[in-house]
């Protein structure tokens, strides 16, 4: 059974960069395509973007700017990096699993980390 | 982007109720769209994906229609521990976008 799980401050200053990593374990992060989506009362659930096992990304044009996706695949990780921080910013942050390995048009989420909460605030 | 709008945003059932939710996509995206159940304080979790394929493990009494721009899940006898939010979700291009949500309330 795969699982993941986010870890990070759930803190963060206005200005100051977001540093969120999801472990993944009972499986192999070379398999699959993993994404974040982040989620607040306001704006519903927000994919902020995927990247493959070898390390290739798409972001949301929204926040295409601030977003930086990398793969850690020795540590069966991924990270998100989120700059210039706003309360706009504050949400619970999931990771997840996207079902596509590529080959396929399967780009929709099967297996979710718990979720996280960042606030964003001084 | 294409928007997707979900409705009701609220729906008030008792358990045994057939329950219809409604996704409908600002453009068409074929069959290209994932249904997500949500219960307080847990992630989203997999019911449907392109349109009507259900997710391994989930319960028959889930179903999924629809193509081009408007979607349906139904619930087909309500159970207790179908009280929760559910979300449509498009792939069908870049960026994926959610719907609203609906809430499945107890009457």
């Amino acid at each position: 059974q795969m699982q993941l799980q986010e870890s990070g401050p759930g803190l963060v200053k206005p200005s100051e960069t977001l540093s969120l990593t999801c472990t993944v374990s009972g499986g192999s992060i070379s398999t699959n395509y993993w994404s974040w989506i982040r989620q607040t009362p306001g704006k519903g659930l927000e994919w902020i973007g995927y990247i493959s096992y070898i390390g290739s990304t798409i972001y949301n044009p929204s926040l295409k700017s601030r977003v930086t996706i990398l793969v850690d695949r020795p540590k069966n990780q991924f990270s998100l990096n989120l700059n210039s921080m706003t309360a706009a910013d504050t949400a619970i942050y999931y990771c997840a699993r996207v079902r596509s390995s590529g080959s396929d048009w399967s780009y929709f989420f099967d297996s979710w980390g718990q979720g996280t909460l960042v606030t964003v605030s001084s | 982007d294409i928007q997707m709008t979900q409705s009701p945003s609220t729906l008030s059932a008792s358990v045994g109720d057939r329950v219809t939710i409604t996704c409908r996509a600002s453009q068409s995206i074929s069959s290209w769209l994932a249904w997500y159940q949500q219960k307080p304080g847990k992630a989203p979790k997999l019911l449907i994906y392109k349109a009507s394929s259900l997710e391994s493990g989930v319960p028959s009494r889930f179903s999924g229609s629809g193509s081009g721009t408007e979607f349906t899940l139904t619930i087909s006898s309500l159970q207790p521990g179908d009280f929760a939010s559910y979300f449509c979700q498009h792939y069908n291009s870049f960026p994926f976008i959610f719907g609203g949500g609906t809430k499945v309330e107890i009457k």
